[in-house]
């Protein structure tokens, strides 16, 4: 079965530091991967998406960035965090290709991200 | 662009009763997939319910259906015999590249439901 790993689940950063946040996948190869962020009571925005390893699309200008070193790695990283960034942060990944009637999106637990 | 509504920021319900939670979507992808999430105070987002744009049946999964209504563009989620587990925020979100290698999902503002014994 597949299984959707993220960590931290919590993070105090103060601003202007570094960030780095890890997602991985098992049980599957070549997913769909993508990264939200869910301010405090809204909904979830995408951040970043990834169809495969190096090629990395992103939704929205920010001081944020993503690579996919790894097929099944995801890395949502910043040089110098804002106090905007806090929030929650979501990782997902679905089947690649045509995945059919039901593309469901798998998430993963969350970081909770707290800029100080 | 598209775009999914949600219009009601918070709902009540009564153990043991049935309710609706509205989602209104727009796109102009003749294809597209209509998926509803759950979200404890945990965080985590679960998947209940899932409908395709040509899907001649509305879904059911247990005790969650889905009331979709092409022609109005609405894919209201209903929920019978409410549970105080169902307490949660509900998010409806749409696939507009069904079939297609992108997958993305995009979001309403979601519906916090409480429900109350």
């Amino acid at each position: 079965s597949q299984t959707i790993h993220q960590w931290p689940a919590t993070l105090v950063q103060p601003v202007g530091s570094p960030l780095s946040l890890e997602c991985t996948v098992e049980g599957t190869s070549n997913p769909n991967l993508y990264w939200y962020r869910q301010a405090a009571g809204r909904g979830l925005q995408l951040l970043f998406y990834s169809v495969g390893i190096g090629q990395i699309s992103s939704e929205v200008p920010q001081n944020l960035s993503a690579s996919r070193p790894q097929d099944r790695q995801f890395i949502l990283s910043s040089k110098k965090l804002l106090l905007s960034d806090s929030g929650f942060y979501l990782c997902a990944w679905t089947h690649a290709g045509l995945a059919g009637y039901n593309n469901e999106q798998f998430f993963g637990p969350g970081t909770r991200l707290t800029v100080l | 662009a598209q775009k999914i509504t949600q219009t009601q920021p918070g709902m009540f319900v009564q153990e043991k009763e049935a309710v609706t939670l509205d989602c209104t979507y727009d796109t102009s992808d003749p294809s597209y997939g209509l998926f509803w999430y759950k979200q404890p105070s945990s965080g985590e987002m679960i998947f209940l319910i899932y409908q395709g744009s040509y899907d001649q049946q509305n879904a059911t999964e247990g005790r969650y259906s889905l009331n979709f209504q092409k022609a109005r563009k609405s894919a209201n989620l209903v929920i019978s015999a409410s549970q105080l587990g169902d307490s949660a925020m509900y998010f409806c979100a749409m696939n507009p590249h069904r079939g297609s290698t992108l997958g993305r999902l995009y979001f309403g503002r979601g519906t916090q439901l409480t429900v109350w014994p």
